[in-house]
């Protein structure tokens, strides 16, 4: 399985934008690039993939750079509420649907 | 749909007792996950049934803990006897194990203390 390297805790401010990286140098090229985040007491919860173009959603936006090496999920309006443990997750899109966390990033939106 | 509902939201028993975890996934969906996350050892895959056959259960600590899946709408995941160090919050997800799928959905989990 593809490893994924996210820094440990990152703290944002309220209002703006939050970036987090994520590096996977050995992505092969039919995984999937998955964020995943849990709140505290919560289940995880989805909130973008992509494979190699940026996507966006009405959560989030995802970076992947051409190489694939790397991407970067933006949340554009950091709210109190994305304070969470965010997970970059690779998966192939197949009937191997393979779900398995890292220790991820904890983010805290500060006010 | 409900999402994906597991029982009990809440378990304390004694050592040595076996304890069984229930988890319902969504309605259609082919692949099952059960995951264990203590504050040490993060969130882990036990095991994964695709179809409700056990594809992976590499992540199953021991022979202590067995997972069933009888039906595609019912998934049991039973430890007997306990310890205390398998306190823990135990969490089912299901998704399309196929193309499909664009995500996985989460229950709200079990916590479970073992005295």
């Amino acid at each position: 399985d593809a490893k994924t390297t996210q820094p440990p805790s990152m703290d944002c401010a309220e209002g703006r934008a939050a970036n987090l990286p994520c590096n996977h140098s050995t992505i092969s090229g039919n995984e999937y690039v998955y964020w995943y985040r849990q709140i505290h007491s919560q289940g995880p919860q989805y909130i973008i993939h992509g494979l190699k173009n940026n996507e966006t959603n009405e959560m989030a936006s995802l970076i992947i750079t051409e190489d694939r090496k790397s991407s970067t999920l933006i949340l554009p309006h950091a709210t109190l509420r994305d304070t969470a443990v965010y997970y970059c997750i690779f998966i192939k899109k197949s009937n191997d649907y393979k779900l398995s966390f890292g220790a991820g990033t904890t983010v805290t939106v500060r006010a | 749909d409900a999402g994906v509902i597991q029982s009990p939201r809440h378990e304390v028993t004694e050592m040595g007792q076996e304890v069984t975890l229930r988890c319902k996934p969504i309605s259609g969906h082919n692949s099952l996950f059960w995951y264990r996350q203590t504050m040490m050892r993060g969130l882990e895959l036990l095991i994964y049934f695709n179809n409700n056959v056990p594809i992976d259960d590499s992540g199953m600590p021991e022979d202590r803990f067995s997972a069933k899946m009888p039906n595609a709408s019912f998934s049991t995941l039973k430890i007997q006897p306990s310890e205390p160090r398998d306190s823990a919050v135990y969490f089912c997800a299901s998704t399309y194990g196929d193309s499909r799928n664009t995500e996985a959905f989460f229950g709200q989990g079990t916590r479970l203390t073992v005295v």
